[in-house]
């Protein structure tokens, strides 16, 4: 168990770029979550794979936002012309089975200047 | 809908004292509940989970938490906090068939030697 693994860790971009992160949850598991983390808040749900069926999306992820996971292993998360609000640690987390806990990587931390 | 509050902002204590943490949910459902840790720049990780028996709970590094359904409250506790448990708590409710989490706005903890 290597644990999910995100990447990059930090990304530091203009406004109006579009960024990529990457996922890559615990090999066994089938189950992906990426949620948002702004500071001196909890994570917001942003949306849930099953293997590589995107299952739920919340409001909170725009036309700008879209999420992947082509082969049901690793997914990527995009942000398409990105704004200052969109500054905030993006966090990935995968599970096995319905009803086991979450486990969650270190984060993406985003700033948009 | 389903929510978490956790209505302690911040809080300190000194190395050696008890410590709780409050937790109320709301949910339709038997929930199943979850507290989190997160150190600074740092992804979560689960310091014990509930999903049914016995309502007082045992996790990691010497905390508890109970499930009280009548005060739909779950509450994390410690007999004696040590310096390195200073970091931020979340308190979590799974949701729906997903299984995402929904996550509280967090409580600060720092301890003073």
């Amino acid at each position: 168990d290597t644990g999910v693994s995100q990447d990059p860790r930090h990304k530091i971009t203009k406004r109006g770029q579009n960024v990529t992160f990457r996922c890559d949850p615990i090999s066994e598991h089938n189950r992906l979550y990426w949620y948002r983390q702004t500071l001196g808040q909890g994570p917001e749900f942003l949306t849930y794979f099953q293997n590589e069926a995107q299952l739920e999306k919340s409001r909170l992820l725009s036309d700008r936002f879209s999420a992947e996971r082509p082969k049901g292993s690793f997914s990527t998360l995009e942000i398409q012309r990105t704004e200052q609000g969109d500054s905030a640690m993006y966090l990935c987390a995968s599970s096995a089975s319905p009803r086991t806990p979450l486990h969650f990587g270190n984060g993406t931390r985003l700033t948009v200047t | 809908a389903q929510s978490v509050t956790q209505p302690d902002i911040h809080i300190t204590v000194s190395e050696g004292a008890s410590l709780e943490l409050r937790c109320n949910y709301s949910y339709g459902a038997t929930p199943y509940l979850f507290w989190y840790v997160q150190s600074p720049g740092q992804g979560l990780q689960l310091l014990l989970k509930y999903f049914s028996g016995d309502t007082l709970v045992q996790g990691i590094k010497g905390f508890e938490a109970e499930f009280k359904r009548s005060q739909s409250s779950f509450n994390l506790r410690k007999p004696s906090v040590h310096w390195s448990d200073a970091a931020e708590y979340f308190c979590a409710v799974g949701a729906g068939n997903t299984d995402k989490l929904i996550f509280g706005t967090g409580t600060r903890l720092q301890v003073f030697p």
